[in-house]
């Protein structure tokens, strides 16, 4: 248990339609990454959270894009109108002791 | 921009080897080193993390090497075995204002035969 969880873990959507992932941290943390996956690449690096402030944003985050950390607690990231480009594993992680960054399970967005 | 490289893609070795995984990373302008595991169509397991002023981590059989100055790093893994099986990726963490984003490579596909 790396103490980050996300749901849902899999989601199945036809082009054009939103969705909606979560990111739900066991404890509060400072700081809030997402990253995109996808098949047989490393991570990409989306966006981070300082508390409540979305610091900065990758040039891979179009403006159909939004992600919000309310609270500075659990964080949530929209896909509007979405692609086929867009299917990929998305991934959330926090930094726990030492700088290390643990990451959730992922949510595989799958767009048909 | 920051790149890292990780080779060999993929690699397959008998049980009880000791074996050797390759990063490297053009921009020595960083935080630290983080290698992880990723079983398939899981998250990222954390493995070792190396600060930029550190040489080298262990943990079990596992030890990370840091040569910041040339921008590499190795992962050893020692008397390996069949659960080692999985994709190792190497990330370096940038960015201003100790941002800490990762930047990964692509990973280095591990298969232990037993």
């Amino acid at each position: 248990d790396t103490g980050v969880s996300q749901d849902p873990r899999h989601k199945i959507t036809k082009r054009g339609q939103n969705v909606t992932f979560r990111c739900d941290p066991i404890s509060e943390h400072n700081r809030l990454y997402w990253y995109r996956q996808t098949l047989g690449q490393g991570p990409e690096f989306l966006t981070y959270f300082q508390n409540e402030a979305q610091l900065e944003k990758s040039r891979l985050l179009s403006d159909r894009f939004s992600a919000e950390r309310p609270k500075g607690s659990f964080s949530t990231l929209e896909i509007q109108r979405t692609e086929q480009g867009d299917s990929a594993m998305y991934l959330c992680a926090i930094i726990l002791a030492a700088d290390t960054q643990y990451f959730g399970p992922g949510t595989r967005l799958t767009v048909l | 921009k920051q790149e890292v490289t990780q080779i060999p893609a993929a690699l397959s070795v008998p049980e009880g080897e000791n074996l050797v995984l390759n990063c490297s990373f053009t921009d020595s302008a960083i935080y630290n080193l983080q290698w992880f595991r990723q079983d398939p169509g899981k998250g990222l397991t954390s493995l070792l993390l190396i600060q930029s002023s550190q040489r080298e981590q262990t943990s079990g059989r596992l030890n990370a090497s840091l040569d910041k100055s040339s921008g590499r790093s190795t992962l050893y893994i020692a008397a390996s075995q069949p659960g080692d099986s999985a994709t190792y990726l190497c990330a370096v963490s940038t960015g201003l204002q100790g941002a800490q984003k990762l930047v990964f490579g692509q990973g280095t596909r591990l298969t232990i035969n037993p």
